[in-house]
């Protein structure tokens, strides 16, 4: 079972639509951080949230943890075609603090169409 | 550049072969991360290191994995006499005193 689930896991949208991802799991997560992979590259940070029901703003992407720090979600307005990639939210467990590995989601992968 | 850097960034081998992987981190970050990513899944831990210690192994995937930082700066990954099922993309990170991990641009290995 997948310790993190997101969802979509693909979407397909025309440019300037707004989409949400949402990233969701039974366990709570000392923080919570959002990545963007193109093919073939390393995922590249976008945000880290860490306080529960914390929302962070980055241009016209919007970040939310949930109030019991279990699930976060990510909200694009008027998405553009430079949006397109795979989105992976990746979490922290508490009690696997010391050694501060990410837990990964499946990923979203987003195709905004021009 | 102060990012992280991974060579090589494609590795193309036969079974049964040895590889290894190499990562810089970035300067100032004393814990690095390895992770592996097979098509369609997100990163999935290997191993990690504060400084030259390695902390966590036990994720490794097999005894034919192994990993190295001996002077706390840069790291390798071997993977001894591999199988296909070893193709996959291998990632390195490593870790801001603000728990944020920063990833290279990964090595894909490819064995046939």
């Amino acid at each position: 079972t997948q310790l993190l689930e997101q969802s979509p896991q693909f979407l397909s949208i025309q440019e300037g639509e707004n989409l949400t991802v949402y990233c969701n799991s039974s366990s709570v997560f000392s923080s919570l951080q959002w990545y963007r992979q193109e093919p073939g590259e390393g995922p590249v940070l976008l945000v880290t949230v860490v306080t529960g029901g914390e929302v962070k703003k980055l241009k016209r992407l919007t970040f939310q943890f949930g109030d019991a720090r279990k699930d976060s979600s990510l909200h694009i307005t008027a998405a553009q075609p430079g949006d397109t990639g795979l989105y992976l939210c990746a979490g922290v467990q508490p009690y696997g603090g010391s050694q501060g590995n990410l837990i990964f989601g499946k990923g979203t992968k987003l195709s905004v169409k021009p | 550049d102060t990012g992280v850097s991974q060579d090589p960034r494609h590795k193309i081998t036969k079974r049964g072969q040895n590889v290894t992987f190499r990562c810089d981190p970035i300067s100032e970050h004393n814990r690095l991360y390895w992770y592996r990513q097979t098509l369609g899944q997100g990163p999935e831990f290997l191993t990690y290191f504060q400084n030259e210690a390695q902390l966590e192994k036990s994720r490794l995937l097999s005894d034919r994995f192994s990993a190295e930082r001996p002077k706390g700066s840069f790291s390798t990954l071997e993977i001894q006499r591999t199988e296909q099922g070893d193709s996959a993309m291998y990632l390195c990170a490593s870790r801001s005193g603000y728990n944020e991990q920063f990833f290279g641009p990964g090595t894909r290995l490819t064995v046939l």
